[in-house]
């Protein structure tokens, strides 16, 4: 168990629609990460929030946004779902930028 | 562009053999490179790092190789075990982005046969 958990673990919704999904990370821990995993592919980097601020981006669509809260957990949003989105999400936190992420389990969501 | 490599989607070893996973990089700016296993249903797991100003580096049964005049490094596990099966993957980040900006291989699919 990493201490980062993720929800919900599985979502199933339609093209057009828009999901939340929630991160918590470690206790301690101020930098979250999200990534998105398509099948047969790495993990792609969509964004990084440090103690509520964004710190680094990479190629996170428009329709998706995200956001890190005074509890430290993060919401990432994604809007005007599209097929091609289905993928795996996972989050990951860490103590500051450099170093080892601690990933989350997953949300795996499916759109139909 | 892919800044991270891994040329071999798939590898198989014998159980007690060496398993050698490798990764090529682009980008000349990366200095910091990490190795992450996964498993079916899991989220990835951290499993040993390496940072440019070695060439090496070593945990148990793990050891981390990097050839900077390459972009080269590998990941040797030595004995191979059945549990290490599981996709690997290769990361690299670098003080431009402040190593925030983490950036993983598309991943090799180890099989250890007993």
């Amino acid at each position: 168990d990493s201490g980062v958990t993720q929800t919900p673990k599985h979502l199933i919704t339609a093209t057009g629609q828009r999901v939340t999904l929630r991160c918590s990370p470690r206790s301690g821990d101020l930098s979250v990460y999200w990534y998105q995993q398509s099948l047969d592919q790495g993990l792609q980097f969509l964004i990084q929030y440090y103690n509520g601020e964004e710190r680094a981006k990479g190629n996170i669509l428009e329709r998706f946004s995200a956001q890190q809260f005074p509890d430290l957990h993060s919401e990432l949003n994604l809007s005007s779902l599209e097929l091609g989105d289905s993928a795996l999400y996972f989050c990951a936190s860490s103590r500051q930028g450099a170093g080892e992420q601690f990933f989350g389990p997953g949300t795996r969501l499916t759109v139909l | 562009d892919q800044q991270v490599k891994q040329n071999s989607p798939s590898l198989s070893v014998q159980e007690g053999r060496i398993s050698i996973l490798n990764c090529d990089y682009t980008n000349s700016m990366f200095d910091y490179f990490l190795w992450y296993k996964k498993y079916p249903a899991e989220g990835p797991t951290f499993l040993i790092s390496i940072s440019s100003i070695k060439d090496k580096n070593e945990d148990g049964r793990f050891t981390v190789f990097l050839n900077k005049s390459a972009k080269h490094l590998s990941l040797h596990i030595v004995p191979s075990q059945p549990g290490d099966s599981a996709v690997y993957f290769c990361a690299a980040s670098g003080v431009e982005t402040s190593y925030d900006k983490v950036i993983f291989g598309p991943g090799t699919s180890l099989s250890v046969i007993p």
